[in-house]
């Protein structure tokens, strides 16, 4: 059974960078069959796409996000990354990372991260 | 890019039936989209995909309660018997070179 597990700081300072890591596990994230994508949740709203990678490492960001956001994948370990620079209080969400086989077929359980001094 | 609307709240009553609705925006009708269920304090679940066609594919363990259908841009998720475990937020998504949310739908089980 596929496995996605969210890992990286709960909380950081304003207008410092998010680094959050996705580990795979009981697959492989070199598939040429699946993206593998970072969504967020702000606390009491809805779901945000952030950005989705291919195993090759071609990239899609969400325009609203893209000149802040950097996502890389690591084939040796089956993980993924994500960087959000210069965050603000806005950025205080619920992060999941999912696969999508179209749509997000596989999630993981989520971290949140809060941005606070 | 697609949008995807959806209405902000639902309610039925218990071991009754509801039907859900998502929206692809004009020039997007015939998108792909996926149901998630996501149940109170826990991540979203991938419940189905659903064609134009009216065709779906569920997820692994997804109920039988559970089916999609479509009409024209609408896409919808219907819940039969519904228990008292599907009161949740459930959402649509779509893709092509990004991918979309809808604002999602609360249900409420009476």
């Amino acid at each position: 059974q596929l496995q996605l597990q969210e890992s990286g700081p709960g909380l950081v300072k304003p207008s410092e960078t998010l680094s959050l890591t996705c580990t795979v596990s009981g697959g492989s994230i070199s598939s040429s069959s699946y993206y593998w994508g970072w969504i967020r949740q702000p606390p009491g709203k809805g779901l945000e796409w952030i950005g989705s990678i291919y195993y090759s490492g071609s990239t899609y960001y969400n325009p609203s996000l893209k000149s802040r956001v950097t996502i890389s994948v690591d084939t040796s370990k089956n993980q993924f990354s994500l960087k959000l620079s210069s965050v603000t209080a806005a950025d205080t969400a619920v992060y999941y990372c999912a696969r999508h086989e179209g749509g997000s077929d596989y999630w993981g359980q989520g971290t949140l991260v809060t941005v606070s001094s | 890019q697609p949008v995807l609307t959806q209405s902000s709240s639902a309610s039925a009553s218990l071991g009754s039936s509801v039907k859900l609705t998502c929206t692809l925006s004009s020039g997007h009708s015939s998108y792909i989209i996926a149901w998630h269920q996501q149940q109170p304090g826990k991540a979203p679940r991938y419940l189905m995909k659903l064609e134009g066609s009216g065709s779906y594919n569920k997820g692994s363990g997804v109920p039988d309660r559970f089916s999609g259908s479509s009409s024209g841009a609408d896409r919808y998720l219907t819940i039969s018997n519904l228990q008292s475990e599907d009161e949740a937020d459930y959402y649509c998504e779509t893709w092509d070179s990004s991918w979309v949310f809808g604002g999602g739908t609360k249900l409420t089980v009476l």
